[in-house]
């Protein structure tokens, strides 16, 4: 079993649609992380939060929305995606930020198929 | 800036041979550097890890070594099973923009037949 609760783990939607994504894990991390995955390749890191505070944005597009409620929890808000938006979306958490030696820890995430 | 390289895969083995995967990296400083597994249809679990050089990280039979000299941190097991069967990827972390963050190679499919 995940330590890190992503929810709902398949999720179809349309190009007009709005839909959320929903991460939370109860490990105490205050580092959490979206991952975007396409088929037989890597993660690419989306975002960072650290301390519940937007730290990194890797040039996501905006209709990509993160927002973090409280330290458990980790949204991401979609409206208008592409279909080259379909893929698994992983949220992750670490101890800490700076902290080089805490591993990330990795939800089972959530895999996405806009139409 | 930093990057790891695995070797391409799939590695397709028969039950309890010995496995060996291949990673390589380029990093500023000393990162750690870990092994993470992911079977079909879930995320990515931890392997194993290792802070500094010429620590061995170990879990489940599985073994790497992190070799600074060498910049290397290759996977082995010494015999392998059906249920290893699984997407592997070899990762670093490093700073950016004053936070930790990975960087993980292209990831290694290995299949192993009984």
């Amino acid at each position: 079993d995940t330590e890190v609760t992503q929810t709902p783990k398949h999720l179809v939607m349309g190009m007009t649609n709005k839909k959320s994504l929903k991460c939370e894990q109860h490990m105490g991390h205050r580092a959490m992380y979206w991952y975007k995955q396409k088929a037989k390749k890597p993660p690419e890191l989306m975002f960072v939060y650290s301390y519940e505070k937007l730290s990194i944005n890797e040039s996501v597009p905006s209709r990509f929305s993160p927002e973090c409620p409280n330290s458990s929890l980790l949204n991401l808000h979609l409206h208008a995606l592409q279909p080259e938006d379909s893929a698994l979306y992983l949220c992750a958490s670490s101890q800490d930020r700076g902290e080089g030696m805490k591993p990330q820890h990795f939800g089972d995430g959530t895999r996405l198929s806009i139409l | 800036g930093n990057s790891v390289t695995q070797m391409e895969g799939p590695v397709t083995l028969s039950e309890e041979a010995f496995l060996t995967i291949n990673c390589t990296y380029t990093a500023t400083g000393y990162p750690s550097l870990f092994w993470y597994v992911q079977y079909p249809g879930e995320g990515l679990q931890l392997l194993l890890k290792a802070t500094k050089a010429d620590d061995k990280g170990s879990n489940k039979g599985f073994e790497a070594t992190y070799r600074k000299e060498t910049t290397s941190f290759h996977l082995e097991k010494g015999s392998v099973q059906v249920s290893d069967s699984a997407v592997y990827f070899c990762a670093l972390s490093g700073m950016n923009s004053g936070y930790s963050t990975l960087t993980f190679g292209k990831g290694t499919m290995l299949l192993v037949s009984p």
